[in-house]
C-alpha cells in the first residue's frame, strides 16, 4: 500500500527558478491537500482540491499553484521561487472532507537560496 | 481567526510515565479533531480521529478525549516508551471554516530509558 507518494524529497532552488512538487495517492481519495511546515510553526494550508477539476486556495497560497486533472495526482508548482518559500511540503489526502482522517505524505524539503 | 495550542511545547518523561498531552481550540463548532504523530524528517502518522459527537477515541496505549465545550482535547499515553519520542500534533477542522484542517504547533515528547 504506497499510500500518498512525494517526489522528490529534497531539492536545492536558486531564487526565480521553477519546479513542480509531485503528489499522488492510490486510495482513491477525492480531496487532496498541500500544506507547508516551517521550524515551530502548525502546518499552513496552500491548497486543497475536492476532486478532479476542482481546485481552491487555502490560507497561504500567493507564489504557488496547482492543478488536478486525475483523481490520482495534484502537483503543486512554485513558479519563481523566492527565499521565503524555504519550508517542508507536505501532501495530504482523504476519502471526503467533513468526516474523514487525513492521510500525508512524507513531505519534500525545499530551500531557495 | 480559528487557531489551535498546544502546551506544552516539549516534555521529558521516564520511560513506564503515563503522561497527558494538551490540545485548545477556538469555537466549539467542530467537524472533528486528528491526533498526529511526527517523527523527525518525516511526514504525519494518523493517531486518532475524534468526530464532534464522540468523547473519546482509543487505539492500544493511547487515548484522546474531547471536551467540545471547553474547546480541549487531552492525548493520554500509558506506559510511555523510548520509541513513543516524536511530536504530537493535533488538527481541528471546523463547521463554516472551508476545507482546512488548523494544526497546532505540536508538542515534542521525549521518553527516556
Amino acid at each position: 500500500n504506497a499510500g500518498v507518494t512525494q517526489t522528490p524529497k529534497f531539492r536545492i532552488l536558486k531564487i526565480g527558478q521553477s519546479m513542480t512538487l509531485q503528489c499522488t495517492q492510490d486510495m482513491n481519495h477525492n480531496y487532496m491537500y498541500w500544506y507547508r511546515q516551517d521550524p515551530g510553526m502548525g502546518l499552513k494550508l496552500i491548497y486543497y482540491s475536492v476532486g478532479a477539476g476542482i481546485t481552491d486556495k487555502g490560507e497561504v497560497p500567493n507564489g504557488y499553484n496547482v492543478s488536478r486533472s486525475t483523481t490520482e495526482d495534484f502537483p503543486l508548482r512554485l513558479e519563481l521561487a523566492a527565499p521565503s518559500q524555504t519550508s517542508v511540503y507536505f501532501c495530504a489526502s482523504s476519502y471526503s472532507g467533513e468526516i474523514s482522517p487525513l492521510h500525508f505524505g512524507n513531505g519534500t524539503r525545499l530551500t531557495v537560496t | 481567526k480559528q487557531e489551535v495550542t498546544q502546551i506544552p511545547a516539549a516534555l521529558s518523561v521516564p520511560e513506564g510515565e503515563n503522561l497527558v498531552l494538551n490540545c485548545s481550540f477556538t469555537d466549539s463548532a467542530i467537524y472533528n479533531l486528528q491526533w498526529f504523530r511526527q517523527d523527525p524528517g518525516k511526514g504525519l502518522t494518523s493517531l486518532l480521529l475524534i468526530q464532534s459527537s464522540q468523547r473519546e477515541q482509543t487505539s492500544g496505549r493511547l487515548n484522546a478525549s474531547l471536551d467540545k465545550s471547553s474547546g480541549r482535547s487531552t492525548l493520554y499515553i500509558a506506559a510511555s516508551q523510548p520509541g513513543d519520542s516524536a511530536t504530537y500534533l493535533c488538527a481541528v477542522r471546523w463547521r463554516n471554516y472551508g476545507q482546512n484542517f488548523v494544526f497546532g504547533p505540536g508538542t515534542r515528547l521525549s521518553v527516556l530509558p
